[in-house]
């Protein structure tokens, strides 16, 4: 059975650092990308980045680019998505899910199975 | 960049009604348009792919229709469970995008 299993909540002060965490299970992990989709309260999806386990590719949305860093550590087989300096407006929920296809080229960019969320909540 | 909009925002309808939500993108996209329900408090979970596939265990009255810049996901026989978000999100090109999504209630 495809798993992605995301940290929990966060609740954190700005300019704190923050990295969360999914780890996937029951499937080939470089075969498919993760990506990693906003959610502001009571708001629709926004799409932030996508990270390619074969190759290390990372594409960014341009909103979200500087903002947010994805990285993955393929020996655990889970993704990150980490800030380096929270704001207020970081409060949202964050999804990750997988992602049909292991490289940029060959990507569908259908997201078939996704994580839990997770909550982060800053403020001062 | 590829912008996504979606109508109404807001439905409500029927147990056993058709329902119909419009999507539509500001360039064609060819048949590249995926559709998420998603549910009060849970994550989006996919219904249909490349605009009129559909998903794995998804309730064949689930439809998705249309090409180019033009969507529609149809549910027919309006069921309780299918209150919740309705998302499409375009997998045309990068940027990704999603259409504000559409909210199903039941009256």
């Amino acid at each position: 059975e495809v798993q992605l299993v995301q940290s929990g909540a966060e609740v954190k002060k700005p300019g704190d650092s923050l990295k969360i965490s999914c780890e996937a299970s029951g499937y080939t992990f470089s075969d498919y990308c993760i990506g990693w989709v906003r959610q502001l309260p009571g708001k629709g999806l926004e799409w932030m980045g996508v990270i390619y386990f074969r190759d290390s590719d990372i594409r960014y949305s341009p909103s979200f680019r500087g903002q947010v860093t994805l990285s993955a550590d393929k020996s655990v087989n889970t993704a990150y998505l980490q800030w380096s300096a929270l704001k207020a407006s970081d409060t949202a929920m964050y999804y990750c899910a997988r992602g049909r296809g292991h490289s940029f080229g060959n990507s569908k960019w259908i997201f078939d199975h996704w994580g839990q969320g997770t909550l982060v909540t800053v403020s001062s | 960049d590829v912008q996504m909009s979606q109508s109404p925002p807001f439905l409500s309808a029927s147990v056993g009604d058709r329902v119909t939500i419009t999507c539509r993108a500001s360039q064609s996209i060819a048949t590249y348009l995926n559709w998420y329900q998603q549910k009060s408090g849970k994550a989006p979970n996919l219904l249909i792919h490349d605009a009129s596939n559909l998903e794995s265990g998804v309730p064949s009255r689930f439809i998705g229709s249309g090409s180019g810049t033009d969507f529609i996901l149809t549910i027919n026989n309006l069921q309780p469970e299918d209150v919740g978000s309705y998302h499409c999100q375009q997998s045309f090109s990068v940027p990704l995008s999603f259409g504000g999504g559409t909210r199903v209630q039941i009256k």
